[in-house]
Order: structure tokens, then C-alpha cells, then sequence
């Protein structure tokens, strides 16, 4: 299976600031990569696909990068409807893993 | 646009099948290029795939040899069953449409249920 590393686990940030959030595959995996949002009591909600594409909906503040085996996530002006849970999954290959999460907390 | 609606028994006794129904709306479950999915979440914890259903069925291999995944097309709805349970397998159960590689957006778990939790426990 295809190991997923977020990093940080979690984070305190305050309203306005600029936030990038890491994964790291364990073998690469080209730009097979989504990045999904949830809140608590929520189900997930897909923000950005294929590394760096914008899902529909989504506000432009949020951005991806990254190929084989390192991504960021990007919040280029964190506001309070931000403050969540965030995941990063490969699509590369079965078993589809993620990673194991990043808390956004206000600071 | 397409919505997901999972359905079932929130308690289920240990050593019993869990069993979960998906309601697809909004949509056709027979359209070309998704993978009906299964995704779980234990409490407080991050995300696991379970399996999916394309025609063909992929499953966790951590979990194959108790997982069933099946489509009722005239029903639009796709079901889990999940046996042998144990107090492992307590957890908020998520049904999720996986895209292909030809759907836009593609390889990604575009549309997510609200989730069901089900709790194992005698």
C-alpha cells in the first residue's frame, strides 16, 4: 500500500494568515492527488484534484502543488469558515489511502 | 446534480453482517466512468477505503475476505456488507462516487454521503 504523511498534524492559525500543509507519498505517485476538507460532523468535501486543479465550488484562496512524491496545500488567507480538518489521497493505485490528516485550529 | 444517501442499522451485534444501502439521486448509478465506493472513518481518526464497484468490484485487501459490495440498478442504490463484525469496525460509514480517469474531475471522490456511524456492540 501507498503510505500517506501529512504534516503538521495540527496547526493554530489566525484569521488572514497565509497556511501550507504537507503531504508525502511513499513512492510517487505523478500528480495522482486530492486534497478533501471536513468539518467536524461532516463528510469529507473535495477540494482539489489531479494536484493543482480547483474543484468546482471551491474558493480561489485555496491552491495545490507538488508532483511524485511531495505536495502542499495552500490557504493563501485563511478565513474562519477554514478552520477544519484537511486530507490529502492518492489516486495512484489501490488500495486509494490517505493521508492522516491535518487539523486547522484557531489560534 | 447527484446526491448520496447512505441507510442502515446504526448497532450491530459483534460477530453479526453489517449492512448499508446507498441511495443515488440526482443521477444515474449505470452512468459510464464511476466507481461506487465505500469509505469508513474510526472515531477521531482519518479515512479508509473500503471498496468499490465499477461492474467489477476492488476491495481493501485488509478487509477482502469480509466485504461484499453489490448495485441494485432498479432501486438506484448500492449496498455494503460487511461480516464478522467486531468493536473494530465501529466507525462513520461514508458511501462516495469515484470518478475515472475520463470524468471530470477524474480519479477523485468528487460526491460523498453525509455518513452513517454504526456501532458494534452486544
Amino acid at each position: 500500500d501507498i503510505q500517506m504523511t501529512q504534516s503538521p498534524s495540527s496547526l493554530s492559525a489566525s484569521v488572514g494568515d497565509r497556511l501550507t500543509i504537507t503531504c508525502r507519498a511513499s513512492q510517487d505517485i505523478g500528480r495522482y492527488l486530492s486534497w478533501h476538507q471536513q468539518k467536524p460532523g461532516k463528510a469529507p468535501k473535495l477540494l482539489i484534484y489531479s494536484a493543482s486543479s480547483l474543484q468546482s465550488g471551491v474558493p480561489s484562496r485555496f491552491s495545490g502543488s507538488g508532483s511524485g512524491t511531495d505536495f502542499t496545500l495552500t490557504i493563501s488567507s485563511l478565513q474562519p469558515e477554514d478552520f477544519a480538518t484537511y486530507y490529502c489521497q492518492q489516486g495512484y493505485s489501490s488500495p486509494w489511502t490517505f493521508g492522516q490528516g491535518t487539523k486547522v485550529e484557531i489560534k | 446534480q447527484v446526491q448520496l444517501q447512505e441507510s442502515g442499522p446504526g448497532l450491530v451485534k459483534p460477530s453479526q453482517t453489517l449492512s448499508l444501502t446507498c441511495s443515488v439521486s440526482g443521477g444515474s448509478i449505470r452512468s459510464d466512468g464511476y466507481y461506487w465506493t465505500w469509505i469508513r472513518q474510526h472515531p477521531g481518526k482519518g479515512l479508509e477505503w473500503i471498496g468499490s464497484y465499477s461492474g467489477s468490484t476492488y476491495y481493501n485487501p485488509s478487509l477482502n475476505s469480509r466485504v461484499t459490495i453489490s448495485v441494485d440498478t432498479s432501486k438506484n442504490q448500492f449496498s455494503l456488507n460487511l461480516s464478522s463484525v467486531t468493536a473494530a469496525d465501529t466507525a462513520v460509514y461514508y458511501c462516495a462516487r469515484h470518478t475515472g480517469p475520463l470524468a471530470v474531475p477524474p480519479d477523485a471522490f468528487d460526491i460523498w454521503g453525509q455518513g452513517t456511524l454504526v456501532t458494534v456492540s452486544s
